[in-house]
């Protein structure tokens, strides 16, 4: 149980296109679900943090405009880094959590190369 | 700032010995602590939790130890076994969020040798 899927796992894309992250937990209504990114040697550093139905909330940061989180149904979150650029290349990762249980659940991640 | 910080990145041990993964924090706020392992191109699994109200809990051949005292907890891993050769993270949480707003670690590479 606790499955939580990402997609895709690995992206190349060119500057100034968009790129949409999808994150479904599989077998469980996931009410919070998180965003990370982790940069090479880094620890994974939270972006934003989704409920389901409401706006999410961003890290001190992270430019909400550039990343567009939608949490649109118990089970699906998504990440769209808009109008990309090298710098945003990095492995973007997210997880899920139900209702009063205690654990993050992830995503295996998504390596996003901007060129 | 690292406010959780793993400062061993390898650890190699022998097959059916025990490893012993640490972890220290800074935030005095912490109140939950947690293990993930990650084997390559999977997302971190949770291991084993731990409360402040607590300073141990095991769970199988895991056992989670925490010194509120010294912002230091450890995973300890008896026997080990070849399959748990993985990344283990440290994660920890403030103010009663319980698994929101989680601070990692940068990871210690464990490696069981047969």
């Amino acid at each position: 149980g606790a499955v939580v899927s990402q997609h895709p796992s690995r992206v190349i894309c060119k500057s100034g296109t968009s790129v949409k992250i999808e994150c479904r937990s599989l077998d469980f209504q996931a009410t919070t679900m998180f965003w990370y990114r982790q940069f090479p040697k880094q620890s994974l550093m939270l972006m934003a943090t989704s409920n389901e139905g409401s706006k999410a909330t961003y890290e001190q940061g992270v430019e909400k405009d550039k990343f567009l989180i939608n949490h649109a149904s118990l089970t699906l979150s998504t990440l769209t880094v808009t109008s990309a650029h090298p710098e945003d290349s990095s492995f973007y990762i997210c997880s899920a959590k139900a209702l009063a249980k205690n654990i993050q659940y992830f995503g295996a991640g998504t390596r996003l190369s901007v060129l | 700032d690292q406010q959780v910080k793993q400062n061993s990145p390898s650890l190699s041990v022998q097959e059916g010995r025990i490893s012993i993964l640490n972890c220290d924090y800074t935030n005095s706020m912490f109140d939950y602590f947690l293990w993930y392992k990650k084997y390559p191109a999977e997302g971190p699994t949770f291991l084993i939790s731990i409360s402040s109200i607590k300073d141990k809990n095991e769970d199988g051949r895991f056992t989670v130890f925490l010194n509120k005292s010294a912002k230091h907890l450890s995973l300890h891993i008896v026997p080990s076994q070849p399959g748990d050769s993985a990344v283990y993270f440290c994660a920890a949480s403030a103010g009663q969020t319980g698994a929101n707003n989680l601070f990692f670690g940068t990871g210690t590479r464990l490696t069981v040798i047969p």
